[in-house]
């Protein structure tokens, strides 16, 4: 099993939508990360969190730590949202770098 | 601007060869990483550097090896001792090795001729 998992795996969507992607760890961690990857490979960070809740223009992150889980939410998506998300942990204790989950491939359609 | 810069973009390595992929960063940050992206499968650590002239092993590091002489630069050599060498490389930094955000490059794809 892995120790990060993402749901869904694919997500195709409407422009305007409410979109929620879902991670789920099995470990201790320090962080959590969000991030985006295009097309071209290139990743983005989105979005780092230990407790509670962060927002950054229509994206929405939240993590429960007694839950280890942890949600985005884009608001009023658009097709520029069309992307790969990936949630990422800081293992406590583990070597350094993150623990990626598989990402979620997200495609808003006009 | 700041930023991390992985070259080449795409790579042709002949089995039996080393490669060297390159990352350059101007971010000033102390920590540095490798990691290998294959299709379907999350982002593995294979090296990381928290500070000049020191390394560590990630998740899987055998086949590869790195460098980091200066705090601008963290090359990654595929030896040939690396069995399944093809896949997409990204490298990226942080200011320091305790969770903060990490920036990355836009990757290398290297693939067997």
């Amino acid at each position: 099993k892995n120790e990060v998992e993402q749901s869904p795996q694919n997500l195709t969507a409407q422009e305007g939508e409410f979109i929620t992607i879902n991670c789920s760890y099995s470990v201790g961690i320090s962080a959590l990360h969000w991030l985006q990857q295009h097309p071209g490979g290139g990743i983005v960070s989105l979005f780092m969190l230990s407790s509670g809740k962060k927002k950054h223009g229509r994206l929405i992150a939240t993590i429960n730590i007694q839950e280890k889980h942890s949600s985005l939410h884009i608001t009023a998506s658009h097709p520029r949202d069309s992307a790969v998300y990936i949630c990422a942990v800081r293992r406590v204790g583990g070597a350094d770098g993150l623990t990626f989950g598989k990402g979620t491939h997200l495609i808003i359609q006009p | 601007d700041g930023g991390i810069t992985q070259s080449p973009k795409y790579l042709f390595r002949k089995e039996g060869q080393n490669v060297t992929l390159s990352c350059e960063q101007n971010l000033n940050h102390d920590a540095m990483y490798w990691y290998r992206q294959d299709p379907g499968q999350g982002l593995r650590l294979i090296y990381y550097s928290q500070i000049v002239n020191d390394f560590q092993k990630g998740d899987i590091a055998e086949g590869y090896s790195v460098s980091r002489e200066k705090k601008e630069s963290f090359p990654l050599t595929v030896t040939s001792a690396q069995k399944n060498p093809t896949a997409f490389y990204l490298c990226a930094s942080s200011i320091g090795p305790t969770g903060q955000p990490q920036h990355f490059g836009d990757g290398t794809r290297l693939s067997i001729l």
